[in-house]
């Protein structure tokens, strides 16, 4: 079945400086990729999401790359506030696992003022 | 509009009873699953419903694990002979289906096994 690793577990930025999260997945039939992110005690919310036909997309202040090949995809934040503080998870579905996620172990991420 | 609810939110619950979890996803989503998540780590999947075809039950941990989908809305995961290790944060997500996988969270239950 599908494996997501993810990295680093903790982050620790200044607010205003960017915010990098990666993660590498290992079924190459793997088709989509979400980041969710979960504050204390809160549900996991859908941030962005990418498609295996798409390299790249942009929201606002929050970014996802996707190489295919290296089977490696990356949540990228610009300019953090401290609302950005949270618990980031990534995942993956399709192929054999089509329908199901598979999470990352999570991303700490904690935005100082 | 509405989105993913379940009940009750936080269950206690003496190690050998059975539980019951319920889950109302988005209307219209035909897509529903159940994931788990312990102290601290990530979400592990549970089972997953897709409209009327057969659930894919290959994240149930043992056989005191089961789900059922009534009318294709509503969902119950129920946990007989409970054990502490059960004990964790049971979460519920539906999606549009037929192609539209993004997956909406309901908050989650709760579940202390004592």
């Amino acid at each position: 079945g599908e494996n997501v690793e993810q990295h680093p577990s903790t982050l620790s930025v200044q607010e205003g400086d960017s915010a990098v999260i990666k993660c590498t997945y290992s079924d190459s039939a793997s088709n989509y990729f979400p980041w969710y992110k979960q504050e204390l005690g809160k549900r996991p919310q859908l941030i962005i999401d990418i498609r295996s036909n798409v390299g790249e997309k942009k929201d606002q202040r929050i970014a996802v790359t996707l190489n295919k090949t290296a089977k490696h995809f990356s949540l990228h934040i610009t300019e953090t506030q401290p609302e950005d503080s949270a618990v980031y998870f990534c995942a993956a579905a399709g192929g054999t696992s089509y329908g199901k996620l598979t999470f990352g172990q999570g991303t700490i991420l904690t935005v100082h003022p | 509009g509405a989105g993913v609810s379940q009940s009750p939110s936080n269950k206690v619950t003496e190690k050998g009873k059975d539980v019951e979890l319920r889950c109302d996803p988005i209307s219209g989503h035909t897509a529903l699953y159940w994931y788990r998540q312990s102290l601290g780590q990530g979400l592990e999947f549970l089972i997953y419903f897709q409209g009327n075809s057969a659930p894919d039950k290959s994240g149930l941990p043992s056989d005191r694990f089961s789900a059922e989908r009534t009318g294709g809305s509503v969902s119950t995961l129920t946990i007989q002979r409970t054990q502490q290790e059960d004990s964790a944060v049971y979460l519920c997500a539906s999606s549009p289906g037929q192609g539209a996988v993004e997956q909406y969270f309901g908050p989650g239950t709760r579940l202390t096994v004592t």
